[in-house]
């Protein structure tokens, strides 16, 4: 079991706004950046968002980020079809000295 | 453009040691992005676990680890070759994964192997 919560599954048509939440505690999201990472099929992750709401060179601004106490968010807006994929968040954990990552949420453009 | 490629065996026995090594591309492992400290990270993902953290080094050789993987982890780096490894002793089928090698800093792990899979079976 994760020590961060996020749905194991969202969907959306295309053109829709999706959020996945990322629930964790004061030790980590309360205290600390967020960090998104997308990972299509069959291949390793990919950076998406870095502290909390800031996007890397390349990502699309249909993506943003927020937190709010000890919990964040991913939204996507425009949704397409390429953006079908697993969702992970992660954040450093300062109690377990680690860093840890959500479930994932798997994402399905119907 | 930084690139990152794992290499290792395929199939290790229980109790083994896992070796893996990252080479990394594209720049130097002992270059830093501004003023932030680069670490060498080694993450893995099983169905069942998810991705987790193993640990990382920088270019200095200072090593940090995931807790529950500290007794039996070893991250090593060596600039000459601009490799950093990971050594996974007293192996279990729990830990048969794949494991990724990453660049880190403070704006995240930006990139990533294409992961390696490793079996742990007799």
């Amino acid at each position: 079991q994760s020590v961060l919560t996020q749905p194991p599954s969202a969907s959306g048509t295309p053109g829709q706004r999706v959020t996945i939440s990322c629930s964790g505690n004061t030790s980590n999201i309360g205290n600390n950046y967020v960090y998104w990472y997308q990972q299509l099929p069959g291949t390793a992750p990919k950076l998406l968002m870095y502290k909390i709401d800031r996007r890397p060179s390349g990502v699309p601004d249909r993506f943003s980020g927020s937190k709010s106490g000890t919990s964040a968010s991913l939204a996507i807006s425009g949704l397409r079809s390429e953006d079908e994929a697993d969702y992970y968040c992660a954040v450093w954990d300062d109690r377990l000295t680690t860093w840890v990552f959500g479930g994932g949420t798997k994402l399905t453009v119907l | 453009q930084l690139q990152l490629q794992e290499s290792g065996p395929g199939l290790v026995k229980p109790s083994e040691t896992l070796s893996l090594t990252c080479t990394v591309s594209g720049g130097s492992i002992s270059s830093s992005i501004s003023s932030n400290t680069n670490y060498w990270d080694w993450i893995r993902q099983t169905p069942g676990k998810g991705l987790e953290w193993i640990g990382s080094t920088d270019s200095g050789g200072r090593t940090d680890y995931k807790p529950s993987l500290k007794s039996r982890a070893t991250i090593s780096v060596d600039t000459s070759k601009s490799q950093f490894s990971l050594k996974l002793k007293s192996l279990t089928a729990a830990d048969t994964a794949v494991y990724y090698c990453a660049h880190g800093w403070s704006d995240g792990m930006d990139v990533w192997g294409q992961g390696t899979a490793v079996i742990v079976s007799s």
